[in-house]
């Protein structure tokens, strides 16, 4: 099955400065990946998604870049705040409503 | 917006009893989930529903657990004799058809 890596397992950044999460996948098949955040003791809560017809996806301060060829993608958040910190899924799922992999997850601290 | 419902919040069972958490969907929705998270852990897929039937289940997903939609509301996640491994925060979900998920708040099941 679908198996997600996610790097690095924390981050710490300054306020105001961007954030880089990376995920890698390895079902060629997934076309759909959505990143999540949870905050302790909430569900997840969808932030962004991007399927595999488009490389790039942006939403304000978050943006999505897919890079199919290499199987991984990434989550750019620029102009961190405290309220940033949580920690953040990636996901990997051949669409279709198949099951969502998960990653480990990356606990992010933004330093205020 | 809309939301899904999950009761109770928080159970404690005793291994070996049988415990029923429950869902309701996003009304439209027709594809409906159990993921379930052990603390520090990364979100397991459990099962998807649709049609009135399984349509994909986990290795975890075994004879113990069951899923039901009993009327046109509900979506209920039984194990039948919990085992102290068992305890976590199970999130119910649901989505169209094609992505769009949304996660219901949880239950933290605790055996004892």
């Amino acid at each position: 099955g679908e198996n997600v890596e996610q790097h690095p397992s924390t981050l710490s950044v300054q306020e105001g400065d961007s954030a880089v999460i990376k995920c890698t996948y390895s079902d060629s098949a997934s076309n759909y990946f959505p990143w999540y955040k949870q905050e302790l003791g909430k569900r997840p809560q969808l932030i962004i998604d991007i399927r595999s017809n488009v490389g790039e996806k942006k939403d304000q301060r978050i943006a999505v870049t897919l890079n199919k060829t290499a199987k991984h993608f990434s989550l750019h958040i620029t102009e961190t705040q405290p309220e940033d910190s949580a920690v953040y899924f990636c996901a990997a799922s051949k669409g279709g409503n198949n099951r969502l992999a998960f990653g480990k997850g990356n606990q992010v601290v933004v330093i205020p | 917006e809309p939301e899904v419902t999950q009761t109770p919040s928080h159970q404690v069972t005793q291994m070996g009893q049988e415990v029923i958490l429950r869902c309701v969907p996003i009304s439209n929705h027709l594809y409906f989930y159990w993921y379930r998270q052990i603390l520090g852990q990364k979100v397991e897929f459990l099962v998807s529903f649709y049609n009135n039937e399984i349509s994909e289940k986990s290795e975890i997903f075994d004879d113990q657990f069951s899923v039901e939609r009993p009327d046109g509301s509900n979506f209920t996640l039984k194990i039948r004799s919990t085992k102290l491994e068992d305890s976590a925060m199970y999130f119910c979900a649901s989505s169209e058809v094609n992505y769009g998920y949304t996660f219901g708040s949880g239950t933290r099941l605790t055996v004892v």
